[in-house]
């Protein structure tokens, strides 16, 4: 069966360091990835998509990046961060072309201070 | 590009009541509309979702029904139970790729013993 992980589960860092979150699939090759924001209180916002490696497709400009070294692990980064890069990160896969369901990971809580 | 619409924002029930949460899209081209389940400090867990060409699924106590015209969409969940309590969130999807999700911003239900 596939499985999604994420780590780290909870992260504090300060302002203007840099950040690396990583995403990996099991079970499955070629999926979709995605990475996904959600803000305290709120919905999930989309911020990037991969349809296959080293393809990044970004959502919302912003203080972050994604790239995709394997065919299934997907990194977030970013070299400074900001206090309003707070939130909770969600990585999702899909089969890929399938038309089949997104699933996501557990998540990682960032709070930047 | 697309928009979702989630009401209520919060929803208290005793047990054993119906719960109905209602979602509008703007985009006609979207085709795919599921509904995830969050717990706290989890990742959304998708519970039921609906393609176009269906106006009504059914999953044992959850049911979602779909009107296209009106472009909405809503979740009813029968005999609640306090393990139904939870952040609730519908989304929508257009073409094959069902992990590009718009969501709505969520409801949270509580479900009273």
């Amino acid at each position: 069966s596939q499985t999604i992980h994420q780590w780290p589960a909870t992260l504090v860092q300060p302002v203007g360091s840099p950040l690396s979150l990583e995403c990996t699939v099991e079970g499955t090759s070629n999926p979709n990835l995605y990475w996904y924001r959600q803000a305290a209180g709120r919905g999930l916002q989309l911020l990037f998509y991969s349809v296959g490696i080293g393809q990044i497709s970004s959502e919302v400009p912003q203080n972050l990046s994604a790239s995709r070294p394997q065919d299934r692990q997907f990194i977030l980064s970013s070299k400074k961060l900001l206090l309003s890069d707070s939130g909770f990160y969600l990585c999702a896969w899909e089969g890929q072309g399938r038309g089949t369901e997104a699933f996501f990971g557990q998540g990682t809580r960032l709070t930047v201070v | 590009g697309e928009n979702v619409e989630q009401h209520p924002s919060t929803l208290s029930v005793q047990e054993g009541d119906s719960a109905v949460i209602k979602c509008t899209y703007s985009d006609s081209a979207s085709n795919y509309f599921p509904w995830y389940k969050q717990e706290l400090g989890k990742g959304p867990q998708l519970i039921i979702d609906i393609r176009s060409n269906v106006g009504e699924k059914k999953d044992q106590r959850i049911a979602v029904t779909l009107n296209k015209t009106a472009k909405h969409f809503s979740l009813h969940i029968t005999e609640t139970q306090p393990e139904d309590s939870a952040v609730y969130f519908c989304a929508a999807a257009g073409g094959t790729s069902y992990g590009k999700l718009t969501f709505g911003q969520g409801t949270i239900l509580t479900v009273h013993p």
